[in-house]
């Protein structure tokens, strides 16, 4: 069965500081691997996502991640955190049945605190 | 262009009743997927719709069921609601056979 998992919890960071957010997942074929925010009572917004391809991948707000086969790794990166990164991160993995079909499977989160 | 949106914002029921959220999925998007939040944990997938018919389906008991309407809009609904019903429930949007999903900003339930 497919899985996620997002071993950090709870990350805290200072402002301008790198930030690296861990992600593994288990999947029997190739993944398509995403990474949501979601802030303090919103929707999930999209980061990023990996389908094929360049294995470094360029997301929204400077964010970026790295899909790492041979480790079963999809870690979300950003070189320098502002104040308004903090926020609640999702690591998600498209079980997809075949076909058309899709469905994601998530991990629990990652909280991140940005101190001043 | 107008995202996902959701009705209501929030939602307060007691033990027993029957509940309907709605979603409207962004402008040329034929498919809507139904999650369900609890507090402090990740989405979890409730069911798919697309051309008016559930594609695939969760691990959530028929309580929970939905419909998906000629212009692409849905409703989630829940029946018998249970306290352990209470959560952030999730609307995300995408073309058929698209990887990417987009999500509105939910709809909280509370069941007291």
């Amino acid at each position: 069965a497919q899985s996620v998992t997002q071993p950090d919890i709870h990350i805290t960071v200072s402002e301008g500081a790198s930030l690296e957010l861990r992600c593994n997942y288990s999947y029997g074929a190739t993944p398509y691997l995403f990474w949501y925010v979601q802030s303090p009572g919103q929707g999930l917004q999209l980061l990023l996502k990996y389908f094929s391809g360049d294995t470094l991948v360029q997301g929204i707000k400077g964010f970026e991640a790295e899909f790492k086969r041979s480790q079963s790794s999809f870690n979300l990166r950003k070189p320098s955190v502002h104040w308004s990164d903090a926020a609640e991160y999702f690591c998600a993995v498209d079980g997809h049945s075949g076909g058309n079909n899709r469905k994601l499977i998530w991990g629990l989160g990652t909280s991140l605190a940005v101190n001043p | 262009d107008a995202g996902v949106t959701q009705s209501p914002t929030h939602l307060i029921k007691t033990r027993g009743q029957q509940v309907t959220l709605r979603c409207s999925p962004k402008s040329g998007h034929d498919t809507v997927s139904w999650y369900q939040q609890a507090l402090g944990q990740g989405p979890q997938f409730i069911f798919q719709y697309y051309e008016e018919e559930e594609r695939q389906r969760g691990n959530f008991p028929d309580r929970f069921s939905g419909h998906q309407f000629p212009n692409y809009s849905s409703e989630l609904n829940v029946n018998a609601l249970l306290l352990g019903d209470s959560a952030l429930y999730l609307c995300a949007s995408s073309t058929r056979g698209q990887e990417t999903q987009y999500f509105g900003p939910g709809t909280r339930l509370l069941v007291l």
